[in-house]
């Protein structure tokens, strides 16, 4: 059974750092492309970051970039989000998923990020 | 940046009927490498998103067959057969072409 398993959400004021990480088990992490994407309440999904299995490329929409930095860990099976510099705006349940032909086919339970004051 | 319209926003549909869902772009999503990147994910209330279609009209891995999707170019719908209980959710869609972004999502509801 695939699982993804995210942590490190929480609280955190505005201008400051979260890291999230979403540790996979049961299919192959080393060769899997990784999404993150968040959704703020009652909101539809945005799609945030993606990296490919080795690491060597990440992309990330314009809102998140220079703020946000995607990477992993192959040994561990593990994604991270380091989020840096949080607004407001950036209060969302985070998931992470892998990919599946430019699709997004497991996904996490989801990670809620607030920031507040 | 690719803007994923999708139509309606809400339907309301009666159990044991169709419905249908539309999904535009703003560019042609036919890739460079011939595929065209555009799925269909459902969200149930409280649950993560779940992937029911890829590249147009790819049935995923479990996802029963009164759900299809077909298109071509910039024009992509989501049809399901027979509505059950269970359909109830939001839809999205998803292009993958040209970075990814994410349609504005369809309540489907009974």
């Amino acid at each position: 059974e695939v699982q993804l398993v995210e942590s490190g959400g929480g609280l955190a004021q505005p201008g400051g750092s979260l890291r999230l990480s979403c540790v996979v088990s049961g299919l192959s992490f080393r060769d899997s492309w990784m999404h993150w994407v968040r959704q703020a309440p009652g909101k539809g999904l945005v799609w945030v970051s993606r990296i490919k299995s080795d690491g060597s490329d990440t992309i990330y929409t314009d809102s998140v970039k220079g703020r946000f930095t995607v990477s992993r860990d192959n040994a561990k099976n593990t994604l991270y989000l380091q989020m840096n510099s949080l607004r407001a705006e950036d209060t969302a349940v985070y998931y992470c998923a892998t990919d599946w032909f430019g699709a997004t086919d497991n996904w996490g339970q989801g990670n809620l990020v607030t920031v507040s004051s | 940046e690719i803007v994923m319209t999708q139509t309606p926003l809400s339907s309301p549909v009666t159990l044991g009927q169709p419905a249908s869902i539309s999904c535009r772009s703003s560019q042609s999503l036919v890739h460079s490498d011939g595929n065209t990147y555009l799925s269909w994910l459902q969200q149930r209330p409280g649950q993560p998103p779940r992937l029911l279609i890829y590249k147009i009209s790819n049935r995923f891995s479990g996802v029963p067959d009164r759900f299809s999707g077909s298109g071509a170019e910039t024009d992509f719908t989501l049809k399901i057969s027979r509505v059950e209980a269970e359909d109830v959710g939001v839809y999205y869609c998803m292009q993958a072409t040209h970075m990814y972004t994410f349609g504005q999502g369809t309540k489907l509801e009974i």
